[in-house]
């Protein structure tokens, strides 16, 4: 298995909303990502997880709430986002942390609206 | 300050010419150097990267790279060009002696391939 599988493909929050993004891998990979892309642009990264622990927060709002509850999965909390945050949200892995030079492998994303 | 430069917002070419995306990059030590593509509506999918040694390197789908140190560049190509090689590319850097390994992407070049 060498995929990175996200749920939900498509999102349809309100801004008032609780929903939750997930990724699951089973390469046993130790690094996590979360990325926010814009339609043609590049991604940004928002969060990465090493290890199960939180070692990267890009100062996302705290509206948005990362959570690895183990090392094959990886969650994105939302609540209260406002339009401007709609957005494909990619989720990715690596095999060690992110200090090293591997390539990172990229789930086909969550297309989030926030209306 | 780091930085990846892609300086064609879109490149256009016929089916079986000969193709170049251009990267260039401005970091300081080590760079590791990364081709990342992207088709509609997925997410982004590794295709080469460049950590030392030969200054060409083949990925997949016959692609390849070839490391300018004095240009700093790290333009990717292919030979002969398919109408599927259709799609948004991303060159990315990774500083070797970071301690984040914070992934760079450059703003992408969309490639049309015409038939």
């Amino acid at each position: 298995d060498t995929e990175v599988t996200q749920t939900p493909k498509h999102l349809v929050m309100g801004m008032t909303n609780k929903k939750s993004l997930k990724c699951e891998q089973h390469m046993g990979h130790r690094a996590m990502y979360w990325y926010k892309q814009k339609a043609k642009k590049p991604p940004e990264l928002m969060f990465v997880y090493s290890y199960e622990k939180l070692s990267i927060n890009e100062s996302v709002p705290s509206r948005f709430s990362p959570e690895c509850p183990n090392s094959s999965l990886l969650n994105l909390h939302l609540h209260a986002l406002q339009p401007e945050d709609s957005a494909l949200y990619l989720c990715a892995s690596s095999p060690r942390d992110q200090t090293t030079n591997e390539k990172l492998f990229f789930g086909s994303g969550t297309q989030l609206s926030v209306l | 300050a780091q930085s990846v430069a892609q300086p064609e917002d879109q490149v256009n070419v016929a089916e079986g010419n000969p193709l170049t995306v251009k990267c260039t990059y401005s970091v300081s030590g080590n760079p590791y150097l990364f081709w990342y593509v992207q088709y509609p509506n997925r997410g982004l999918q590794f295709l080469l990267k460049y950590i030392t040694g030969d200054n060409l390197v083949k990925g997949s789908y016959g692609f390849e790279a070839e490391f300018n140190k004095s240009q700093t560049s790290f333009h990717l190509k292919k030979p002969s060009a398919l109408v599927s090689d259709s799609a948004l590319y991303f060159c990315a850097v990774r500083l070797g002696s970071s301690n984040t390994g914070k992934l760079i992407f450059g703003q992408g070049t969309t490639l049309q391939v015409k038939p």
